[in-house]
């Protein structure tokens, strides 16, 4: 049975920083892992999806990275803003559904 | 031209009741999901249908049943509503192939009474 931790639960941060958030999965047998967002009362909005086969995915100031065989996959968010704060969440696919982490809860301070 | 939608956006009802929830999309997707996020705000896999297969977690109850008049549509019906179902349902969708990405409704938010 897939399992999937995301590191931290919660972190807040100053304007401006670099930071890198956490997933790790236990079964390496994935089709491809997806990062999303979700600001509170709000849906899912897909942030990067990273395909078994490659190693990492850039949209803008966001990075991901995967490491299939050691079960970990990284958000990077260069030069935060207030306006990233949100819940993370990011989901291996097994193939029959995505298991979710429980999310990391980010809080860009101005 | 929303690709993924859902209604209703909120839900409340008694304890008991019986109600609906519907899902839609018209991406063209073979396959459709029905996620479960609680208030710890955990997300997790309740029924994977496609035209062919109807995949469980064994950890719902049977209250819960999706339905599919066709291919573009998965409802979701549960029967005497507890207040542990009280949560956002999330309906999604994706192509066949299992690399393919899943498309997220904007949630139901159901509270039970």
């Amino acid at each position: 049975k897939q399992e999937v931790t995301q590191i931290p639960a919660a972190l807040s941060v100053p304007e401006g920083e670099n930071l890198v958030l956490n997933c790790s999965f236990t079964d390496s047998a994935i089709y491809n892992l997806q990062w999303f967002r979700q600001d509170p009362g709000k849906g899912l909005t897909s942030l990067l999806l990273i395909q078994s086969s490659q190693r990492e995915q850039t949209s803008g100031r966001l990075n991901a990275s995967l490491d299939k065989s050691s079960g970990r996959s990284t958000l990077y968010i260069a030069a935060s803003q207030p306006g990233d704060s949100a819940t993370y969440l990011c989901a291996a696919n097994s193939g029959y559904a995505l298991n979710f982490g429980k999310g990391t809860s980010l809080l860009v301070t101005p | 031209d929303t690709a993924v939608s859902q209604t209703p956006k909120y839900l409340v009802t008694q304890m008991g009741n019986d109600k609906s929830i519907k899902c839609e999309q018209n991406l063209g997707h073979d396959t459709m999901y029905w996620y479960k996020q609680d208030s710890k705000k955990f997300l997790k896999i309740m029924f994977s249908y496609n035209n062919k297969e109807l995949i469980i977690n064994e950890t719902v109850p049977n209250r819960f049943s999706p339905k599919s008049p066709d291919k573009a549509h998965l409802n979701l019906h549960i029967n005497s509503l507890e207040l542990g179902d009280s949560a956002v349902y999330f309906c999604a969708s994706r192509l066949a192939g299992n690399q393919e990405t899943q498309y997220f409704g904007p949630g139901t938010r159901l509270l039970v009474l």
